[in-house]
């Protein structure tokens, strides 16, 4: 049962247009959500994140949106670099849960290209 | 130290030795975390511990697999009788507390031959 999906295994944008990357989830307990960018070889390092009583927060060139009603959320990369070129993952988890484990999407492979 | 630290970060074993794998997490987190990622997947929740306890540990995939926490720092997780499906790259990651913002390791990479 998945319920953190990322239906897209890769995107391919041109440097300095944006990068939409989407995620879906399944369980409406779930009440904070990360994104998480993966270079190969290396550890997942955190991006941003959004707690389910705002809709939208930014930092830099980096947005994340939640619609909650929806269950989906989106990271925005604007304007994207060839350096953000990453797999980068959604996760979600539900803070006053027994556990907080954060639940993992696939991951998105994002290449921003010159 | 400043980040999550584990070791090895690279690990060939023969099929049906054991394997142990080692956590450092950052200062002053309570909370640790154990994923892996296999070739091609997502990463995959493993076990959680709040200090020294590992009140989840429903990822772990057979009782081959084993974690322990002591004085609320350093984790190991233990791999007994390896298999091939165990090669993957073993993430740590330490929090705060539980529910904040999580930060991984650079991984274990693993491979059973």
């Amino acid at each position: 049962d998945q319920q953190v999906k990322q239906n897209s295994p890769s995107l391919s944008v041109q440097e300095g247009r944006i990068s939409i990357l989407n995620c879906d989830y399944t369980n409406s307990m779930f009440d904070y959500f990360l994104w998480y960018k993966k270079y190969p070889a290396e550890g997942p390092t955190f991006l941003i994140s959004i707690s389910s009583i705002k809709d939208k927060n930014e930092d830099g060139r980096f947005t994340v949106f939640l619609n909650k009603s929806a269950k989906h959320l989106s990271l925005h990369i604007v304007p994207s670099q060839p350096g953000d070129s990453a797999v980068y993952f959604c996760a979600a988890s539900r803070r006053g849960g027994a556990t907080n484990k954060l639940i993992f999407g696939t991951g998105t492979l994002l290449a921003v290209q010159p | 130290g400043a980040g999550v630290s584990q070791s090895p970060s690279n690990k060939v074993t023969e099929k049906g030795k054991d394997v142990e794998l080692r956590c450092d997490p950052i200062s002053g987190h309570t909370a640790l975390y154990w994923y892996r990622q296999s070739l091609g997947q997502g990463l995959e929740f493993l076990i959680y511990f709040q200090g020294n306890s590992a009140p989840d540990k429903s990822g772990l995939p057979s009782d081959r697999f084993s974690a322990e926490r002591t004085g609320g720092s350093v984790s190991t997780l233990t791999i007994q009788r390896t298999q091939q499906e165990d090669s993957a790259v073993y993430l740590c990651a330490s929090s705060l507390w539980a529910g904040n913002t999580i930060y991984f390791g650079e991984g274990s990479w693993l491979t059973v031959v």
